[in-house]
């Protein structure tokens, strides 16, 4: 059974950075076309994809926010970690870590969840 | 910033059918790629409902089917029931942007 579980800050001051990490079981990082992704989803508004990490340390990241953002993996702690530099108010949202099932570093659907993980970006 | 366009609210009574589409362009559902779609009831994490036409994972019942059809996608719900009153999303992946993209999401509400 794949779980994944998100953590870290609940309040951020503008500016700062976020981390947040997600530890999951059921899977491995050594397996061939295993993925992790992060979406993040305003009170009340759409899901937004950030960023997804693969087996074989391929990234990719939403390209209106690549600059502020950074996703690394530790495999032996079975655990994915999302920084965002530069919080902003507008950041404001729940964080979801997800597993993407596929086989290459393309395509996929994000089929087990996180619970999330609220931020709350505000001095 | 959603580049997969839904309608933002549906309804039906029980027992009918209703059906959300998704609306996106040559870079994405018009791809190769299958259209995933999720259900979130709000308070919780969206859950994974189907791919392409009929791959659901277990537990997901055949009342609900997709299909897509050049640069948009639909997702049907037949016998419409009252468990299904939720937020459901469209997402794709997007070969111009080289990641993942979701829609802007529709509600379904069962009369």
């Amino acid at each position: 059974q794949i779980t994944l579980k998100e953590s870290g800050p609940t309040l951020v001051n503008p500016t700062q950075t976020l981390t947040l990490t997600c530890s999951f079981s059921g899977f491995s990082f050594s397996s061939s076309g295993v993925g992790v992704g992060w979406i993040r989803q305003p009170p009340g508004k759409a899901l937004e994809w950030l960023a997804v990490i693969y087996w074989n340390d391929e990234k990719r990241y939403s390209p209106s926010l690549k600059r502020s953002l950074s996703i690394t993996k530790d495999t032996s702690k079975d655990q994915v970690v999302l920084t965002m530099t530069d919080m902003d108010p507008v950041d404001t949202a729940t964080y979801y870590c997800a597993h993407r099932l596929g086989g290459s570093t393309t395509g996929g659907a994000y089929n087990v969840w996180g619970q999330g993980s609220m931020v709350t970006v505000s001095s | 910033q959603s580049v997969l366009t839904q309608p933002p609210s549906v309804s039906g009574a029980p027992g009918q059918r209703v059906t959300i589409s998704c609306a996106g362009s040559s870079s994405n559902i018009g791809t190769i790629y299958d259209v995933h779609w999720y259900q979130q009831i709000p308070g919780t994490p969206p859950k994974y409902l189907i791919s392409g036409n009929n791959n659901r994972p277990s537990g997901v019942p055949d009342r609900f089917s997709g299909s897509k059809s050049g640069t948009s996608a639909s997702l049907a719900i037949t016998g419409l029931q009252a468990e299904d009153e939720a937020d459901y999303y469209c997402q794709c992946y997007d070969t111009s942007l080289s990641g993942y993209v979701f829609g802007t999401g529709t509600k379904v509400t069962v009369l």
